[in-house]
């Protein structure tokens, strides 16, 4: 069993849909990252957060300490945001999802 | 601010010969460097994690004598391939962590050095 688990692995939108992609982790953590990755392969942190909810721009990422999940909101979703979701959590070691890719069509 | 880069971003080279990676961190002092190892549709593998002025850490089954860790500097970590064969051939990216940041667990990541090995 992964320490990290993601899902859904694969999504295909309209644009314009809200998106959620869901993490769970196993193990304990002082903060959990959500990354994404654009084919070509550079990463880009978007979010880190250790409780509650954070918000930028139409991402929104939350986290529930108790329940070991967390949640990635697209909202009004564009084709740009087309790109692999990688969710990790930090604590003595980093451990990474295996991602969701993400295709939103025009 | 913090902004990692890695050179090259692509390499080719045949089997045998060496390639050597490098990241820097670009506006921070980047106290520990992590490299990682991306297979296509996986996610990253820690290969190894390196603390300025001592001796990278290896993840099991990383073999050291086959990928070579330097972290001379606070700006500079290099990952040289030696020897190198096909099986070599993948996506390395590294990321760089400054502790005397007060969000310690952050973590910035390079762009990435694809590797093919012909």
């Amino acid at each position: 069993k992964n320490e990290v688990e993601q899902s859904p692995q694969n999504l295909t939108a309209q644009e314009g849909e809200f998106i959620t992609i869901n993490c769970s982790y196993s193990v304990g953590i002082s903060a959990l990252h959500w990354l994404q990755q654009h084919p070509g392969g550079g990463i880009v942190s978007l979010f880190m957060l250790s409780s509650g909810k954070k918000k930028h721009g139409r991402l929104i990422a939350t986290i529930n300490i108790q329940e070991k999940h967390s949640s990635l909101h697209i909202t009004a979703s564009h084709p740009r945001d087309s790109a692999v979701y990688i969710c990790a959590t930090a604590g003595n070691q980093f451990y990474f999802g295996t991602g969701t890719s993400l295709t939103v069509i025009p | 601010g913090a902004v990692v880069s890695q050179h090259p971003s692509w390499v080719i080279c045949k089997s045998g010969t060496s390639v050597k990676i490098e990241c820097r961190s670009l506006d921070f002092q980047a106290t520990t460097m992590f490299w990682y190892r991306q297979f296509p549709k996986q996610s990253l593998m820690l290969m190894a994690t390196s603390n300025e002025g001592s001796k990278a850490t290896y993840e099991q089954g990383v073999e050291k004598d086959k990928f070579l860790i330097n972290h001379a500097s606070l700006t500079l970590s290099t990952l040289t391939v030696t020897s190198a064969h096909p099986e070599d051939s993948s996506f390395y990216i590294c990321s760089a962590r400054d502790f005397k940041r007060v969000s310690y667990n952050e973590q910035f990541f390079g762009p990435g050095t694809r590797l093919t090995v012909l």
